[in-house]
């Protein structure tokens, strides 16, 4: 089984401010962790993953997250925020049990609403 | 290339009714997987499916049914239609193997009344 946790539910920045978007996980096996983000009548749009390769991962737009193995957490920052980041960010953690004919299905958090200020 | 595409867009739908959804992968993509997200939540996982059969499925009734074709592309079937299935639906394709990378389509909108 499987689960994440999104600690907040709404987070509220300045545009030029670091941004931080925390998440927990819970994982029988070696876990798989993604975020996506997700604008207004958009899709879903892949920022990064952790695929138990390096621990810090960059990803588009200048977001970065640490994978940290003691925490269960796999938080989202970035060092400044601008006004396109507004959205909605889904942490993501999938199994890395081969099954069928590929990777068991995504589970997602509940999101986190990013606000940018001007 | 074109990615993950989806249609319709949108659907309004009556209690009681059947749909289907369709899903076309990515090119090369060969596994689809279909979700479920409600208004202010998280995608939910249905089912996945790969060499025309469900190979995962989640918390989801039998009313949920699905298809593979050969050329990969999928459908959401969903007989019996209640309020509480209106939902956008989202499709995601991936290439079968150990690690997941899952590209998604912009998704069909439905509206049960």
């Amino acid at each position: 089984a499987q689960s994440v946790t999104q600690l907040d539910s709404h987070v509220s920045v300045s545009e030029g401010t670091p941004v931080l978007l925390r998440c927990n996980y819970s994982s029988s096996y070696s876990p798989s962790l993604f975020w996506y983000v997700q604008h207004p009548n958009k899709g879903l749009q892949l920022l990064l993953k952790y695929t138990s390769a390096a621990t810090l991962v960059k990803g588009i737009n200048g977001f970065e997250a640490e994978f940290k193995k003691s925490e269960t957490s796999f938080h989202l920052t970035k060092p400044s925020a601008h006004m396109s980041d507004a959205a909605e960010y889904f942490c993501v953690v999938s199994s890395q049990e081969i099954s069928g004919g590929g990777a068991d299905g995504l589970t997602f958090g509940k999101g986190t609403h990013l606000i940018i200020q001007p | 290339d074109a990615g993950v595409t989806q249609s319709p867009t949108h659907l309004i739908k009556t209690r009681g009714q059947q749909v289907t959804l369709r899903c076309s992968p990515k090119s090369g993509h060969d596994t689809v997987s279909w979700y479920q997200q409600a208004l202010g939540q998280g995608p939910q996982f249905i089912f996945q499916y790969y060499e025309e059969e469900e190979r995962q499925r989640g918390n989801f009734p039998d009313r949920f049914s699905g298809h593979q074709f050969p050329n990969y592309s999928s459908e959401l079937n969903v007989n019996a239609l209640l309020l509480g299935d209106s939902a956008l639906y989202l499709c995601a394709s991936v290439t079968s193997g150990r690690y997941t990378e899952a590209f998604f389509g912009q998704g069909t909108r439905l509206t049960v009344v």
